[in-house]
């Protein structure tokens, strides 16, 4: 079953802007994760967010969380080229981790 | 850093064959997961397993079937390939209590 779902499905932006983009999710969670995943590899891990904070940063990466939109969004700020990649929210309910479906960011010289 | 390695980059089998893909994690991890990647689909949890010797169905786990014999490998088995199994399967891993995991690179297979 579908739980996190990525808004948009793709996005490109010029260097040196800022990237925003957004996962809904259905049920409570417990916290939520994004990832990267560039192009042919594997998932990298980059920051989680407990279900009692409302916002988190870790360098160029700011997320906020919304449990009573079910919502959170991941911005990347002073985007770079190395920043193209897939982006994907995960969320966990206490069962297990569901991944949605990736949001593809292409930067742009 | 946490290594997950998975043993072929690229496979190409025939249909009817028997495929096996192996993980390895080299960090006393407790927990294994296995995933396929499909374009539109993201991921999709095929098996997992919380300790050596067990095992507790994904979400598609019709088609394959999983072994973990040591801790730190988990292997993938697909009894008889059929072509709707092309795929990337990605193997991931992570500590008892922690949420964060530690995928592998990836194993893009092709069934003929």
């Amino acid at each position: 079953s579908q739980q996190g779902e990525e808004d948009p499905q793709a996005l490109s932006i010029q260097e040196g802007e800022n990237a925003t983009m957004n996962c809904s999710y259905k049920t409570s969670i417990n916290n939520l994760q994004w990832y990267r995943q560039n192009s042919g590899r594997g998932l990298v891990h980059l920051i989680l967010i407990r279900s009692n904070e409302r916002e988190k940063h870790s360098g160029r990466l700011r997320v906020t969380l919304d449990t009573s939109k079910k919502s959170s969004s991941l911005l990347i700020t002073a985007s770079r080229a190395a920043d193209t990649a897939s982006y994907f929210c995960a969320t966990d309910a206490g069962d297990k981790i569901i991944f949605g479906k990736g949001t593809r960011l292409h930067i742009l010289p | 850093d946490v290594k997950v390695t998975q043993s072929s980059r690229y496979l190409v089998k025939r249909t009817g064959e028997k495929v096996f893909l192996e993980c390895v994690q080299d960090m006393d991890h407790e927990n294994m997961f296995w995933y396929r990647q499909d374009p539109g689909l993201g991921l999709r949890l095929i098996y997992f397993s919380y300790d050596v010797k067990m095992k507790e169905k994904g979400d598609i786990p019709e088609g394959y079937s999983v072994s973990r014999e040591k801790k730190e490998r988990f292997s993938l088995i697909l009894e008889s390939a059929s072509t709707n199994q092309t795929s990337m399967y990605l193997c991931a891993s992570t500590p008892l209590g922690e949420e964060t995991q530690y995928f592998g690179p990836g194993t893009r297979l092709l069934v003929l």
